[in-house]
């Protein structure tokens, strides 16, 4: 079975570009999330989507992120603009919730760096 | 909010010995306890968790303890290998059946395990 996909790897960009990272969830899992991981850090949850629908997004800046999770399957989450702390790595993860187990299952990640 | 400390930052063991992470969380309401192994350019991969309801789980050569009372737990690898090397990171969440739930991470203790 194949894990979470997560596009592109890495992501260089100038500050005040946009961008944008993309993410496909294990088949079947109903609910998404999206984790920022700065250097040395652990991850911190930006979003969480049930199924469509954004149900925990009161850690995501409203003014310059955006996600969407269209069809409740694959996810994308967008910067515009950029900033220089903003470099990070953006983890995706999903989980089946209801179906017995509900581990989250991480990603790759999306290195961006802003420049 | 939930904060979760992880001690130590880093930690250097001879292959075969023993090694130990410590965290602790200040939400008496968090349920769910899970550990992730994170390899350098890879995501968080989980590796043990427990549950409130219990004190202890093992699985070969980890084990993780839980106290509630004093709200921490650890983190236990035995006869490490080289191959144990990596970033290691705590988490503690409100975890129910019916919904998804935030991960709240340590910062991570970095693991080096020498032959």
């Amino acid at each position: 079975e194949a894990g979470v996909v997560q596009s592109p790897r890495y992501k260089i960009i100038e500050k005040k570009q946009p961008v944008a990272f993309w993410c496909n969830p294990i088949s079947g899992h109903n609910t998404l999330y999206w984790y920022l991981q700065n250097l040395g850090q652990g991850p911190e949850l930006l979003i969480r989507y049930e199924n469509e629908e954004a149900v925990d997004d009161s850690q995501l800046p409203k003014d310059r992120f955006s996600a969407e999770r269209l069809k409740g399957v694959d996810s994308t989450l967008k910067i515009q603009p950029a900033e220089l702390g903003d470099s990070a790595v953006y983890l995706c993860a999903s989980s089946l919730v209801g179906g017995g187990t509900d581990t989250q299952y991480f990603g790759p990640g999306t290195r961006l760096t802003v420049l | 909010g939930e904060n979760v400390e992880q001690h130590p930052s880093t930690l250097s063991v001879q292959e075969g010995d023993s090694a130990v992470i410590k965290c602790t969380y200040s939400d008496s309401a968090s349920n769910y306890f899970p550990w992730y192994k994170q390899e350098l350019g890879k995501g968080p991969q989980l590796i043990i968790d427990i549950r409130s309801n219990v004190g202890e789980k093992k699985d070969q050569r980890i084990a993780v303890t839980l106290n509630k009372t004093a709200k921490h737990f650890s983190l236990h690898i035995t006869e490490t290998q080289p191959e144990d090397s990596a970033v290691y990171f705590c988490a503690a969440s409100r975890r129910n059946s019916n919904s998804g739930y935030a991960l709240n991470f340590g910062k991570g203790t970095s693991l080096l395990v020498t032959p």
